[in-house]
This record gives structure tokens, C-alpha cells and sequence, in this order.
């Protein structure tokens, strides 16, 4: 069974810019979770999307938003990039059902020069 | 909101040593807590899980304890060989599902040769 994909794996942007990031839940998985990792701030959850709705939010900016498609792969963007929004950006696919565990992709790592 | 603190943030033990990570959270209603392992590089991935009817559960030389009156968990990994080094990261989630997971901060754990 394949595991979570993410492309890109790196990705080096400027400031100002957008960027969109993707992530493939693992086969028969309804719920992909996006979570922001940096040194400091340790996971800091984005939003779960779950069927295509967005089942629950972060406490993040507007800039960032998600979406998710019929067949449940995942895409997030982030818009107007700040050098902050420097991150690894880590998707977590689940069942979606109560108590069952996410499963992680290895994550984009995003550069904001 | 659910709030997850993780002690200690750094731990070094020697090889052969037991380590022990401890986690406390602040919603009585949170039924389950998982514990993730990342390695440089890579994603999280999930070690070892509990839920709140459980007081105990063990996986070969992991084991994770729960205590729901005082709300603290912890990791406790016996025989530690230097493939143990890598950053622990416990987390804590609500019974209903658009509860979503709250991780705690992290703690690298160093294997001394």
C-alpha cells in the first residue's frame, strides 16, 4: 500500500510570492491534515479537510487556504509568502473516522528568500 | 482549546538506558493520544498509540502509560539503541471526529554510544 505523497519534496520562493503544495492521502483515506513544522513552533496544525470540506481550521492567516478534491488528494497555497512562512509542510492522511491514526508524508520543505 | 506540553525537550541517554518522555493535556474530554517518531528528513511516524480505556499498552521495548485523572502520558523506551535517536513528538485528540490532533513540541532524544 502506498504510503502519503507530497510533491515538491523543496521548493525555493521569493517573497511575495504564491505557492502551491500537494499532497496524496494514502489509498481508501478520506481525511488529509496539513500541519507547518519550523524549529521553534514544533507541528502547528493548518486545517483538515475531509470529503472535500474543511472539517476544521489553525489559527492561521488568511494567505493560507486548502483544498480538497473528489478523489481526496489535498493542495494547500499559501499566498503573499513571507520570509516566516519558511517551513517543512507536513500532510497527514486517516480514515477520518474518530480515534484512528494520521499517517504522515515525509513533507515539502519551503524556502522564502 | 486542547493544550499539549511535552517534557523534556532534549534527553540524552546512554545506549542500553530506559528514556522516558512525559506529556500533560488540558482537555479532560481528549480520548486519544499517539506518540510519533521523526527522523531526520522524514515525516512523523506513529510508534505507538493509547486510548483512554487503557491504562497501559506495549510494543516490544516502547510502552506508553496513562494517567486521564492527573491528564499526563508518557513514553517510556527500554534497552535504547542509537537507531532510537530521533525527535518524539506526543499528541492528544478529542472523541468526536472533527476533533483534530494537538501535537506538543517535540523532544530529541540522543542515544550516547
Amino acid at each position: 500500500k502506498a504510503g502519503v505523497t507530497q510533491t515538491p519534496r523543496y521548493l525555493i520562493k521569493t517573497r511575495g510570492q504564491q505557492v502551491t503544495l500537494s499532497c496524496s492521502p494514502i489509498s481508501g483515506h478520506r481525511s488529509v491534515s496539513w500541519y507547518q513544522q519550523t524549529p521553534g513552533q514544533g507541528l502547528q496544525f493548518l486545517f483538515e479537510y475531509f470529503s472535500e470540506t474543511q472539517r476544521n481550521k489553525g489559527n492561521f492567516p488568511g494567505r493560507f487556504s486548502g483544498r480538497q478534491f473528489s478523489n481526496s488528494r489535498s493542495e494547500m497555497n499559501v499566498s503573499t509568502l513571507e520570509l516566516g512562512d519558511s517551513a517543512l509542510y507536513l500532510c497527514a492522511s486517516s480514515p477520518g473516522v474518530v480515534g484512528t491514526e494520521a499517517f504522515f508524508g515525509q513533507g515539502t520543505r519551503l524556502t522564502v528568500v | 482549546g486542547e493544550n499539549v506540553e511535552q517534557h523534556p525537550s532534549t534527553l540524552s541517554v546512554q545506549e542500553g538506558d530506559s528514556a522516558v518522555i512525559k506529556c500533560t493535556y488540558s482537555d479532560s474530554a481528549s480520548n486519544y493520544f499517539p506518540w510519533y517518531k521523526q527522523e531526520l528528513g522524514k515525516g512523523p511516524q506513529l510508534i505507538i498509540d493509547i486510548r483512554s480505556n487503557v491504562g497501559e499498552k506495549k510494543d516490544q521495548r516502547i510502552a506508553v502509560t496513562l494517567n486521564k485523572t492527573a491528564k499526563h502520558f508518557s513514553l517510556h523506551i527500554t534497552e535504547t539503541q542509537p537507531e532510537d535517536s530521533a525527535v518524539y513528538f506526543c499528541a492528544a485528540k478529542g472523541e468526536n471526529r472533527d476533533d483534530k490532533i494537538i501535537f506538543g513540541k517535540g523532544t530529541r532524544l540522543h542515544i550516547l554510544p
